[in-house]
């Protein structure tokens, strides 16, 4: 079935660094959606990209979606410990099935 | 998110018993999901509902059994055929509008 793999699992950053995670996909995507799950807590939807090439920011938040549409890219400038959790890239899988990247896992450090 | 209730929050249950987790929206959201998180992984898809009385497989339905009688609720039974049940449980409805997730708190279970 179709997979998204996403990297890095992990990411240890000190406090105003910057940060980014990826997502790719084998297949071209018809969009690709980014959630925020803080630790203890429940995903929440950060945005959806649609357009080849599409960029789309969120205050410190950049999100990319790839000219080809096989990846996405979600960057955090200047980081703060507000952002501290997982951020998950996600795909539709047909109408109604998504498929979720394994996440990856951020720690700020003060 | 907050249209989407889960209880209970931590659920404890004996091997070999059946238990039921509950779910209820007032989004009047027509989909609805159960998924299944483990500790450091994503999530898993394991019923979805498109509409009432209407429900498929996701990716690990063995173990597990969901009904849709209303469209408000989708509650999701992991029987004692389940072996690793101890997981966190996410309920998440579909805007149809924006074709975005929204997802309940969760139910932590821990079988003993």
């Amino acid at each position: 079935g179709q997979q998204v793999m996403q990297i890095p699992q992990y990411q240890h950053v000190q406090e105003g660094e910057d940060f980014t995670t990826y997502c790719n996909s084998s297949t071209t995507l018809s969009n690709i959606q980014w959630y925020k799950q803080r630790p203890g807590g429940h995903p929440v939807f950060l945005i959806q990209l649609v357009k080849s090439g599409e960029v789309k920011k969120q205050k410190r938040l950049t999100f990319q979606f790839g000219e080809a549409k096989k990846n996405s890219s979600l960057h955090i400038t200047a980081t703060q410990t507000t952002d501290v959790g997982t951020y998950f890239c996600a795909v539709t899988s047909g109408t109604y099935k998504y498929i979720f990247g394994t996440g990856t896992r951020l720690k700020v450090l003060a | 998110d907050g249209g989407i209730t889960q209880s209970p929050k931590y659920l404890f249950r004996k091997e070999g018993q059946n238990v039921t987790l509950s779910c209820e929206q007032n989004l009047n959201h027509d989909a609805m999901y159960w998924y299944r998180q483990d500790p450091g992984q994503g999530l898993r898809l394991i019923y979805y509902s498109q509409i009432v009385n209407d429900f498929q497989k996701g990716d690990i339905a063995e173990g597990y059994s969901v009904s849709r009688e209303k469209k408000e609720s989708f509650p999701l039974t992991v029987t004692s055929a389940q072996k690793n049940p101890t997981a966190f449980y996410l309920c998440a409805t579909r805007d149809r509008g924006t074709d975005t997730q929204y997802f309940g708190p969760g139910t932590r279970l821990t079988v003993l």
